[in-house]
């Protein structure tokens, strides 16, 4: 079986300051992870992936997450944020054999002060 | 290219009643998916088409069900509703090969009154 725990269901930063968006993972086989970011009344659209090679996964609008498999974790990460990042974000994993239907993690508001 | 289309935008029933929602992947997707987004529950996955064919489906009832149509569009029906059923219903499409990559639509919010 296969889990994502995301943590806090809301985060709140300052324009300009650091994002970090949390995500753990279970898995019992090497893992397919995803970031996805949904904006109010839209559906959720992909940031970014990892699937194998490169444990730093760069994605849209200056995000990045590194995949760390001794902690379990890929975490979301942009060095400056922005006004228009305040959204919905959803973490998600995929056994890279097995079944194709990724578990979400519940999600994470992210807010941003001006 | 249009993205991932559904309808109807809102939908409200009365508790007992049928809904039908409707989903138009992206042109030259072949695999439909529906997951449920009740509040604070995240997605949870409801079925998986691919070809006309159900490939998979997640822990729901037997009164949730759809079809994938030749054309690649789906429905999903919802009969017996209950309250709980409330929540934003979301179609996603994928390309053949590339089945972890899903491009959502902008959902479906379904109230049950």
């Amino acid at each position: 079986a296969q889990s994502v725990t995301q943590l806090g269901s809301h985060v709140s930063v300052s324009e300009g300051a650091l994002v970090l968006l949390r995500c753990n993972y279970s898995s019992s086989v090497p893992p397919y992870l995803f970031w996805y970011v949904q904006y109010p009344n839209q559906g959720l659209q992909l940031l970014l992936k990892y699937t194998t090679g490169a444990t730093l996964v760069k994605g849209i609008n200056g995000f990045e997450a590194e995949f760390k498999k001794s902690e379990t974790s890929f975490h979301l990460t942009k060095p400056s944020a922005h006004m228009s990042d305040a959204a919905e974000y959803f973490c998600a994993v995929r056994r890279s054999g097995g079944s194709y239907i990724p578990t979400f993690g519940r999600g994470t508001s992210l807010i941003v002060h001006p | 290219e249009a993205g991932v289309t559904q309808s109807p935008t809102h939908l409200i029933k009365t508790r007992g009643q049928q809904a039908t929602l409707r989903c138009s992947p992206i042109s030259g997707h072949t695999s439909v998916y529906w997951y449920q987004q009740a509040l604070g529950l995240g997605l949870q996955f409801l079925l998986w088409y691919d070809e006309g064919e159900e490939r998979n489906r997640g822990n729901f009832p037997p009164r949730f069900s759809g079809r994938q149509f030749p054309n690649y569009s789906s429905e999903l029906n919802v009969n017996a509703l209950e309250l709980e059923d409330s929540a934003l219903y979301l179609c996603a499409s994928s390309q053949p090969g590339a089945i972890y990559e899903q491009y959502f639509g902008p959902g479906t919010r379904l109230t049950v009154t």
